[in-house]
């Protein structure tokens, strides 16, 4: 089976720019997180979805970052606009269960954002 | 400490050597999980130990959680090559609805 399928793998762009990273869960999952992970913060839970639905959006640093998930098999995360700062490798995960954190998580292989 | 914080944060073993790490945290929990990362890629789940479980087990992997103590350890036995990787604890915090991941320890394993 396919696992949690990301794209792009990499992104260079200049500030100012908008971003758009992408993922697709694994089939039949019905949670989806996103994280970034920096060297100085590790790995942050920025949202995450429960049947395409954002139960909880708190980790999202700013307004200029949104997520949004139209149907069970797609997510996106945009960044607008893109500041150096948000420069970070960005995951998306799955999983399914009666709970968010009580099963395994399915991680992607990630999105390496580098804003100049 | 912080919730979910690993010791050490790196460590270097010869193979066929044993590799135990620490994971400790401030809060209750529902669970915890350890995961593993190798480099450029993303976290593969190795094993999640609920907070009535004292050990479990998953072929090389032993995993203990000592909740009075708040801290957690992952041992891998016969370690391999192949182990060489991050190693991250993730606390789900009771009542907070909150999954929090530690900074990792690096291992590496010496041929």
């Amino acid at each position: 089976d396919a696992g949690v399928i990301q794209s792009p793998r990499h992104e260079v762009t200049e500030m100012g720019q908008e971003v758009t990273l992408r993922c697709k869960p694994i089939s039949g999952h019905d949670y989806l997180f996103w994280y970034r992970q920096t060297m100085m913060r590790g790995l942050e839970l920025l949202i995450y979805f429960n049947n395409n639905v954002p139960i909880d959006d708190s980790g999202m640093p700013e307004d200029r970052f949104s997520a949004k998930m139209p149907n069970a098999s797609f997510s996106t995360l945009k960044i607008q606009p893109s500041e150096p700062r948000d420069s970070a490798v960005y995951f998306c995960a799955s999983s399914k269960g009666w709970g968010p954190f009580n099963q395994p998580q399915h991680f992607g292989d990630g999105t390496r954002l580098s804003i100049l | 400490s912080q919730q979910g914080e690993e010791d050490p944060q790196a460590l270097s073993i010869q193979e066929g050597e044993n590799a135990t790490m620490n994971c400790s945290y401030k809060t209750s929990i529902n669970n915890l999980q350890w995961y593993r990362q190798n480099s450029g890629r993303g976290l593969v789940h190795l094993i999640l130990i609920r907070s009535n479980e004292r050990e479990k087990h998953s072929g090389r992997l032993r995993v203990t959680l000592d909740t009075s103590k708040k801290s957690s350890s992952l041992l891998i036995t016969a370690s391999r090559a192949a182990d060489t990787a991050s190693y991250f604890c993730a606390t789900d915090v009771r009542g907070d609805d909150k999954i929090i991941f530690g900074k990792g320890t690096r291992l590496h394993i010496l041929p």
